[in-house]
């Protein structure tokens, strides 16, 4: 089983700041990451896959990277609507665990 | 437009079986695999298993083994994910996923599954 430390698990931060989250696995990956933003009460959406590509619609002050043990997902320009949780997940290998989740809330 | 629409909540009592299903539209259904991610109240998302909708081909999370079984019919491009023998930390919600490489791009809406006596 790959282990997952994903940090911080609380952000504070202010519309138009720039915030950086970090996932980092208990052994090497490669690229097979990505990245899920989840609002209260709604499923999980995609926003990043192979720790850098974005997802069809997704807004490009998203960005991600990273390779092997240690990714980021950076949120540049924070805007309102990015105020939600944020998993990783790794599917390098079954089973297909999640980070523990960072909060992003208003400050 | 891919959708994945999931059937509706539940409230079992401890021991019971929980059968989800998860009907697919928009895409070719045997062309990707189905993921079931769950999340208990105020908790994070756990991943529960995949199954792949071309040959049936499944891996569960260890914790799991022996009480889900994940399955699909291809003539009505549904999933469903069964977990028998519940218990009080089985109630979340309960989503399906689409996905063939890991990752996964479309979500279904989620079903509560209450497990209380």
């Amino acid at each position: 089983v790959i282990w997952m430390t994903q940090s911080p698990s609380l952000l504070s931060a202010s519309t138009g700041d720039r915030v950086i989250i970090s996932c980092r696995m208990s052994q090497g990956i490669s690229s097979y990451l990505a990245w899920y933003q989840q609002k209260p009460g709604k499923a999980p959406e995609l926003l990043i896959y192979a720790a850098s590509t974005l997802q069809s619609g997704v807004p490009s002050r998203f960005s991600g990277s990273g390779s092997g043990t240690d990714f980021t997902l950076t949120i540049s320009c924070l805007q309102s609507e990015d105020f939600a949780t944020y998993y990783c997940q790794q599917y390098y290998s079954f089973p297909h665990t999640f980070g523990q989740g960072t909060k992003l809330e208003i400050k | 437009q891919v959708q994945l629409v999931q059937s509706g909540a539940e409230v079992k009592k401890p021991g019971a079986s929980v059968k989800v299903s998860c009907k697919a539209s928009g895409y070719t259904f045997t062309s990707y695999g189905i993921s079931w991610v769950r999340q208990a109240p105020g908790q994070g998302l756990e991943w529960m298993g995949w199954i792949s909708a071309y040959n049936g081909n499944t891996n569960y999370a260890q914790k799991l083994q022996g009480r889900v079984t994940m399955t699909t019919d291809t003539s009505t491009s549904t999933a469903y994910m069964e977990l028998r023998s519940l218990r009080s930390d089985d109630t979340a919600v309960y989503y399906c996923a689409r996905g063939s490489s890991g990752w996964c791009d479309y979500w279904g809406q989620g079903t509560l599954v209450t497990v209380s006596s």
